[in-house]
């Protein structure tokens, strides 16, 4: 059974720093990885979305890489933003969608 | 371009009454899904529909039933509500676009169970 872990559960910096939000997966048969952010009481927003074939994507300030092999992906936020502040998820897919528990992230200004 | 819709967005229940859960796509996906967000759990699948006329059960199925109307549609019905489904729930559809999935969500249904 896929499992999903994402760490660390919260994390605080000061603006400008950059940062890695880490997700680790239990099978490795996957047909994808997505990062989603969410806002408080909001839906899910897809950020990145890295084909089991792919190794990295990037979109602006954000870099998402993905090991297949051992099982984990790094989202890599540069130049940090109070903007940025929401708690980002994970989603592995192989025949469903199987969600970690999240990173809350609070940028300070 | 709206998406993934689901109705209604708040919705207050007593203990033991039934509601049913709408979600429409009209992206023309075959795969939907309805989750759960509870705080400190993440998100846990309830059901799937990979097309239309089937379903699975996800991790959390007690409780609940789904039906695939359409392609468009997947309702998720509570047929006698319980306290421990209070929750936040997402509708979301997928598709393969250019060989990678991606998947959509709605922006969820608060419920309460008093």
């Amino acid at each position: 059974k896929q499992e999903v872990t994402q760490i660390p559960a919260a994390l605080s910096v000061p603006e400008g720093e950059n940062l890695v939000l880490n997700c680790s997966f239990t099978d490795s048969a996957i047909y994808n990885l997505q990062w989603f952010r969410q806002d408080p009481g909001k839906g899910l927003t897809s950020l990145l979305l890295i084909q089991s074939s792919q190794r990295e994507q990037t979109s602006g300030r954000l870099n998402a890489s993905l090991d297949k092999s051992s099982g984990r992906s790094t989202l890599y936020i540069a130049a940090s933003q109070p903007g940025d502040s929401a708690t980002y998820l994970c989603a592995v897919h192989s025949v469903e969608y199987i969600f970690g528990t999240g990173t809350r992230l609070k940028v300070l200004a | 371009n709206a998406g993934v819709t689901q109705t209604p967005k708040f919705q207050v229940l007593k203990t033991g009454q039934s509601m049913t859960l709408q979600c429409a796509q009209d992206m023309n996906h075959n795969s939907m899904y309805w989750y759960r967000q509870d705080p400190g759990m993440g998100l846990r699948l309830i059901y799937y529909s990979a097309s239309e006329g089937t379903t699975d059960k996800g991790e959390v199925p007690n409780g609940y039933n789904v039906s695939r109307l359409n392609k468009r549609e997947f309702s998720l019905r509570l047929e006698s509500a319980a306290p421990s489904q209070t929750s936040v729930y997402f509708c979301a559809s997928s598709e393969a676009l250019q060989g990678a999935w991606s998947a959509f969500f709605g922006q969820g249904t608060r419920l309460t169970v008093v």
